[in-house]
Parts: structure tokens; sequence; C-alpha cells
């Protein structure tokens, strides 16, 4: 049962414009949200994370919303630079249960 | 780098055999996590131990095992390997599993079952 969905596989976009990657969840007892992205040959890395008690959270030129009410979170990247051409999952864990539920991730591609 | 180690990097075995993938969290973390990711599945997690004690399961094989030792590394142990069972193993870690904790990833082990 595939509780975190990230429905587009692959995203390109221009360099200098935005990246906006979506994710939706299913289970309501969620409440701690996070982005990784994922370079070939190499493990996950953080990006960015958001809690429930938000609805927004900004890192420099990565931004995390949560629509809590629609189970809906997007990373907006601006603007988008070539090195951020990655796999980006997105993740979810609910209390401190901390086992971290992925989706299946999308493929950003950010064409000069 | 994430500061988690893992090894091998890669693996190659047969059928049946038995492997065992290592990991190494980082300094001061308590938490490992072990994560598979099969060709067309996204991650799924596996087992989390925190300071020597299982503290999680998830979509583990009664095949597969884990155990986090005294120094804090862990170990993933599969045994009568399958063909699916071919897949990217990734350890994280974190400080402690409470909290809005981050989980930190090692590169991975590639295991290849012929």
């Amino acid at each position: 049962d595939q509780q975190v969905k990230q429905n587009s596989p692959s995203l390109s976009v221009q360099e200098g414009r935005i990246s906006i990657l979506n994710c939706d969840y299913t289970n309501s007892m969620f409440d701690y949200f996070l982005w990784y992205k994922k370079y070939p040959a190499e493990g996950p890395t953080f990006l960015i994370s958001i809690s429930s008690i938000k609805d927004k959270n900004e890192d420099g030129r990565f931004t995390v919303f949560l629509n809590k009410s629609a189970k809906h979170l997007s990373l907006h990247i601006v603007p988008s630079q070539p090195g951020d051409s990655a796999v980006y999952f997105c993740a979810a864990s609910e209390g401190i249960r901390r086992k971290l539920q992925f989706g299946a991730g999308t493929q950003v591609v950010v064409t000069p | 780098d994430s500061g988690v180690t893992q090894t091998p990097k890669h693996l190659i075995t047969a059928t049946g055999q038995r492997v065992t993938l290592r990991c190494s969290p980082r300094s001061g973390d308590l938490s490992v996590y072990w994560y598979q990711q099969s060709l067309d599945q996204g991650l799924q997690f596996l087992i989390h131990y925190y300071n020597g004690e299982e503290r999680a399961k998830g979509n583990i094989l009664e095949r597969f095992s884990a155990q986090q030792f005294p120094d804090l590394h862990s170990e993933l142990n599969l045994s009568s390997l399958e063909l699916g069972d071919s897949a990217l193993y990734f350890c994280a870690s974190s400080v402690e599993p409470s909290g809005t904790d981050t989980q930190y990833f090692g590169p991975g082990t590639r295991l290849t079952v012929l």
C-alpha cells in the first residue's frame, strides 16, 4: 500500500525557471515530511523538511509547501540550476515511528 | 559526504547464498535504518535499530536479519538469496528516533544475485 505518491515520474525544466515537484499522501497521521535528492550511484541526500504544524518552510532556493487538508506537499526550486538534475524523493513519517515512507521519486532534468 | 559508510559498494553472488552488508553510522548517531531500493520500486523501509535494540520492522523478509553492535555499526544479513533480492540497500542514521530527527543516508550497497 503506497502511502506516499509522486505521480510525475519525470520533470524537465529550463535553467533559471521554477521547478515544482508534487507529492500526495494518504495517511493523515503523518506529521513530518522530507524531501531527498539522489544522484546516480549515491545515497539520498536530505534537502528540506517540514513539520505538520507549519505550511511552509524555506531554505535558500528550496521551499516546501504543505497542505494538510489536501494531504499534499510540493517542493519549489527557484531558480533551477543544472546541478539540480537528480531524482527527488518525497518522504513522510508518523510521530515517533521514525521509519520513512518514500514516494517513487521524480526525475528532474534542468536544461540550459 | 553524509558521514555514513557502507561496505561493500558492490556485491555479486549466486542464488541460495548468504551475504552480510555493513553500515557505520555518523559519529554520535544512535539510530540505524535499513532500506531496500529495487529496480521497479522506491525506497522500502526494512528495519530500524536504536542503540543496539530493534525499534521497528518494515517489509523485511524472514530470510533477512539485522543487528546493531555495541560500537553502533550495523549489519544486514541476507540469506537464501533469490534473484528478486537484487537491489540497492541503503543504510541511514540519525541521532535518535524522535521528534523531527533527520536521517542521513550512506552511498548504498548494490547487490546482484545471479
